[in-house]
């Protein structure tokens, strides 16, 4: 039972240089999320994708783009990195989003980058 | 918009003593709340959630929380605090589409 499975766990880029996070869910969920996690500042919504063929923006958007490749995976592209990027990614899926639904999100166990 | 606050950065107890972890919410309309726990180097744990009914919730490893609508408040408590407990909580606030929108964290430290 893998659930939420996050690649790759640790990178170190240049500034400048482009990489994505691939982000696989194993639950059939409909929502999938993309975090970030810095010190003292708790996690910050980047994107999310309600369902197969929809993104939004979150709290945190420059910098980044998303595809949602399918149900299953929902990745996160740095075009040019850049030190302020420098944090620990979160990706997250729920089953549903629809006005009531009170289910919890389920998060993979991170995407540790750092930006020099 | 929706927000929540954490007035600690650390809380500290001693194993075998109760423990209070705090929230407050701010947030239009009924509130679902959320608490989450990280431990080192790894993703967030789902603990307990409140989003109606009783206002005491029980959730994981011997947790609760209590939900204060006056106060805006969901403390996370524990009778009876456990070495293990010690790890990085998050309180959050379920947002449109499913979001949450998270506290900063408080980081409990359960002293042998």
């Amino acid at each position: 039972n893998a659930g939420v499975t996050q690649t790759p766990k640790f990178q170190v880029l240049k500034t400048g240089q482009s990489m994505t996070l691939q982000c696989a869910q194993d639950m059939n969920h409909n929502s999938m999320y993309w975090y970030r996690q810095d010190p003292g500042m708790g996690l910050r919504l980047i994107y999310y994708s309600a369902s197969e063929g929809t993104t939004d923006k979150g709290e945190v958007p420059n910098g980044y783009n998303v595809s949602r490749l399918n149900k299953r995976e929902f990745s996160l592209r740095l075009e040019s990195a850049a030190p302020s990027q420098t944090s620990v990614y979160f990706c997250a899926s729920v089953r549903g989003q629809e006005a009531g639904y009170t289910g919890e999100l389920f998060f993979g166990e991170g995407s540790r980058l750092t930006v020099l | 918009a929706q927000s929540v606050a954490q007035p600690e950065d650390q809380v500290n107890v001693a194993e075998g003593n109760p423990l209070t972890v705090k929230c407050t919410y701010s947030v239009s309309g009924n509130p679902y709340l959320f608490w989450y726990v990280q431990y080192p180097n790894r993703g967030l744990q789902f603990l307990l959630k409140y989003i109606t009914g009783d206002n005491l919730v029980k959730g994981s490893y011997g947790f609760e929380a209590e939900f204060n609508k006056s106060q805006t408040s969901f403390h996370l408590k524990k009778p009876s605090a456990l070495v293990s407990d010690s790890a990085l909580y998050f309180c959050a606030v379920r947002g449109g589409y499913s979001t949450l929108t998270f506290g900063k964290g408080t980081m409990l430290l359960v002293s042998p």
